[in-house]
């Protein structure tokens, strides 16, 4: 059984650009979250894919947004990058049809913005 | 505003000790609690799950209690070794299930 993929591993951005980062849920797990941390942080909520509808959002502004594909993969597009975008972006799967019950971490991508 | 806080950054215990992390959230209604653990440059791990009508969970050396008059979370591992140094997390869903709160994270050293 395959785990939760991320790719890229990493990524250099300029500020203004806009950046596209994607995520294969665990077979078979029907919700995908993703999550923004900051060095030292835990990890903030952005938010999270069911049905391929956005289905919960924490307090992240609209230049944050995303896609479910009907795989279930992710992606998580960030336009007008700016210089606290910097972080560990996190995807996360879960088996549990919208709830963020037992969740599944990808090892991250780690974006920095120059 | 809601807040989660995890009462101390770092904790540092000999190895066979237990050891204690507490978990205190405000303006908060969780449905449940979730304990990960993160080692560093990795994505968390999801350890246990309590739900607001569980007062305790264990599994293996882990215990954790869920108070919600208190509004507090305790988590536990027993017999403490070197390989459980790691950063734990703790978060909070919101009624329906569909957000989550982190906190910061407590940082646990087990010496041997």
């Amino acid at each position: 059984e395959t785990g939760v993929t991320q790719s890229p591993t990493h990524l250099i951005k300029t500020r203004g650009q806009q950046v596209t980062l994607r995520c294969s849920s665990q077979s078979g797990h029907n919700t995908v979250s993703w999550y923004q941390q900051a060095l030292g942080q835990g990890p903030q909520f952005i938010f999270q894919y069911y049905r391929e509808e956005e289905n919960g959002r924490g307090n992240f502004p609209p230049r944050f947004s995303g896609l479910q594909f009907p795989n279930y993969s992710s992606e998580l597009n960030v336009n007008a990058l700016e210089l606290d975008d910097s972080a560990l972006y996190l995807c996360a799967s879960s088996p549990t049809g919208g709830r963020l019950d037992t969740q599944y971490f990808g090892p991250g991508t780690r974006l920095t913005v120059l | 505003s809601q807040k989660i806080e995890q009462n101390s950054e770092a904790l540092n215990i000999q190895e066979g000790k237990t050891a204690t992390l507490t978990c205190n959230y405000t303006n908060y209604s969780p449905a449940y609690l979730q304990w990960y653990r993160q080692d560093p440059g990795r994505g968390p791990v999801f350890l246990l799950l309590i739900r607001e009508n569980e007062k305790e969970k264990r599994k293996e050396r882990l215990k954790v209690t869920f108070d919600t008059t208190l509004k507090q979370s305790l988590f536990h591992i027993t017999a403490s070794q070197p390989a459980d140094s790691a950063t734990y997390l703790c978060a909070l869903a919101n009624q329906a299930g569909t957000a989550l709160i982190f906190g910061k994270g407590t940082t646990l050293s087990v010496s041997s």
